[in-house]
């Protein structure tokens, strides 16, 4: 079954510094798309970077990057020089075609992440 | 940009009550989905959508409806409003199984 964990319930870092939030993930699937999400306590589901299980280069989107390791099945993203409005929760996703769901997203539960300054 | 619009950011219904959550969205994606969000839980899939009035359950759908007449838009219908669906409702949009969802702001459903 597919599955995505976070083991980091909750991550600080100072203002300025770069943080690793830890995602890993389980599928037999050959193609399938991961993604993290920023949630800020207002709601919305900001789609943040994408990587391809097809993939070669790791992801990158201006401060964000996807360290994907696909024998490992780990897909950790980085933020450079986080800011203040970086505090938020993180959602890990995983998106493929499991048995017709036409790629519903299982997600991990989330890293809440705070940035002191 | 992607847009996807959730009609109403907070609602506020009394036990019983027909509810109707918009979603639409301007991608012209076939793939559209409604989500909950409860603490301790995370995002658990009511119902989706692959293409205009076809739909299919997720893993939650007991007290839900769907419907979706055009392409852009997918409706979540509460048939009879109880207060344990009192949360957050997220709607998203996608075209094929490996690429994004994009999510609208979510509307926070009171039921009282």
């Amino acid at each position: 079954a597919q599955k995505i964990t976070q083991t980091q319930p909750g991550m600080f870092v100072q203002e300025k510094e770069a943080v690793t939030l830890d995602c890993t993930y389980d599928t037999s699937d050959p193609s399938y798309g991961l993604f993290w999400y920023k949630q800020p306590s207002s709601g919305e589901m900001i789609f943040l970077i994408y990587q391809g299980s097809y993939d070669q280069q790791n992801a990158t989107e201006g401060r964000y990057s996807l360290n994907f390791q696909k024998a490992r099945k780990s897909a950790n993203l980085v933020i450079s020089a986080s800011q203040l409005g970086d505090s938020a929760m993180y959602f890990c996703a995983m998106r493929g075609n499991y048995g017709g769901s036409q790629g519903n997203l299982i997600f991990g539960k989330g890293t809440k992440l705070s940035v002191k300054p | 940009d992607v847009k996807v619009t959730q009609s109403s950011r907070y609602l506020v219904k009394r036990t019983g009550e027909k509810v109707f959550l918009e979603c639409v969205q301007d991608m012209d994606h076939e793939n559209m989905f409604w989500y909950r969000q409860d603490p301790g839980l995370g995002l658990r899939l009511i119902y989706f959508s692959y293409d205009v009035k076809m739909k299919e359950k997720g893993d939650i759908p007991e007290g839900y409806s769907v419907s979706r007449e055009k392409k852009e838009r997918f409706s979540l219908i509460l048939e009879s409003a109880s207060t344990n669906q009192t949360s957050m409702y997220l709607c998203a949009s996608g075209h094929r199984v490996t690429s994004p969802l994009h999510f609208g702001n979510g509307t926070r459903l009171t039921v009282t």
